[in-house]
C-alpha cells in the first residue's frame, strides 16, 4: 500500500492567480495521476504525470492551464494557472505501481480549492 | 471507453448485507472490473477488482456474471463506516486509466 499526502489541504485564491499543489508518496511508484472532482460530482482525470518527461493530458486539459511536474518517483506537482471561479474544485493525486497489471490506485486526501 | 451503470443511491440497515449492482454491457474481454469507494471528505479508496471469477477480500466480495455484463459488490455486514459513494469502474489491461461514473451513494441506517 501507499500513503499519499497533499499540500495544501485547502486554499482560497483570487482569480487570475496560480496555485501549486504538491503530492508526496511514501514509496517509489510507477504511475502518478491528477484528477479533478467538482462539488457533488465524480472524478475526471486531468493527466498522467510522467517521471522525467512531459505529462500526458486528457481531452479538455492543457499544459498551459495545468502544468505538471514529476521530478522523481515519489513526488509530483500540479499548478492551476490563471484561476477563475470555474476552477473551484477538489484536486486529487493518485499513484499506482505497475503498468499492465490490475493493481489498485491509491489516492491522496485531496486539495479543496476555492477561487473568488 | 466502456461505461458502467449504477443506481444513484441505496439504503441498507446496519449489520445487514449489502448488494451493490453494476451493469457494464459493453465490457471488452480485456477490461478488469474495479470497485472504489469514497467516504465523505476523503479521497477514493480501492475496494476490490476482478476479471472473470468471483473475488473475496477482507473488505468485500465481488460477484461477476458469467457473461461479464454485470457485477455485484457485496458488503457482508454493513457498518455505519461503510456509508460512502461506491464506484464501479472498468479498466483496460493495457493502461491505468480509470474512467469514473457517477457511483452509488450508500446510506446505512442504524
Amino acid at each position: 500500500s501507499a500513503v499519499i499526502s497533499q499540500k495544501p489541504s485547502r486554499d482560497i485564491c483570487q482569480r487570475g492567480t496560480s496555485l501549486t499543489i504538491q503530492c508526496q508518496v511514501d514509496s517509489q511508484v510507477t504511475m502518478m495521476f491528477w484528477y479533478r472532482q467538482q462539488p457533488g460530482q465524480s472524478l475526471t482525470l486531468i493527466a498522467t504525470a510522467n517521471q522525467g518527461s512531459e505529462a500526458t493530458y486528457e481531452s479538455g486539459f492543457v499544459i498551459d492551464k495545468f502544468p505538471i511536474s514529476r521530478p522523481n518517483l515519489t513526488f509530483s506537482t500540479l499548478t492551476v494557472s490563471n484561476m477563475s471561479p470555474e476552477d473551484s474544485s477538489i484536486y486529487l493525486c493518485s499513484a499506482a505501481w505497475q503498468v499492465g497489471g490490475p493493481h489498485e490506485q491509491y489516492f491522496g486526501p485531496g486539495t479543496r480549492l476555492t477561487v473568488t | 471507453d466502456a461505461k458502467t451503470t449504477q443506481p444513484n443511491s441505496m439504503e441498507s440497515n446496519e449489520e445487514e448485507p449489502v448488494h451493490l449492482p453494476c451493469n457494464h454491457s459493453t465490457i471488452s474481454g480485456t477490461d478488469y472490473i474495479h470497485w472504489y469507494r469514497q467516504l465523505p471528505s476523503q479521497g477514493p479508496e480501492y475496494v476490490i477488482h476482478g476479471l472473470t471469477s468471483n473475488v473475496n477480500n477482507r473488505m468485500a466480495s465481488l460477484a461477476i456474471a458469467e457473461d461479464r455484463k454485470s457485477s455485484t459488490l457485496i458488503l457482508h455486514r454493513a457498518t455505519l463506516r461503510d456509508a460512502a459513494v461506491y464506484y464501479c469502474i472498468l479498466r483496460d489491461a493495457s493502461n491505468y486509466q480509470l474512467i469514473w461514473g457517477a457511483g452509488t451513494k450508500l446510506i446505512i441506517k442504524p
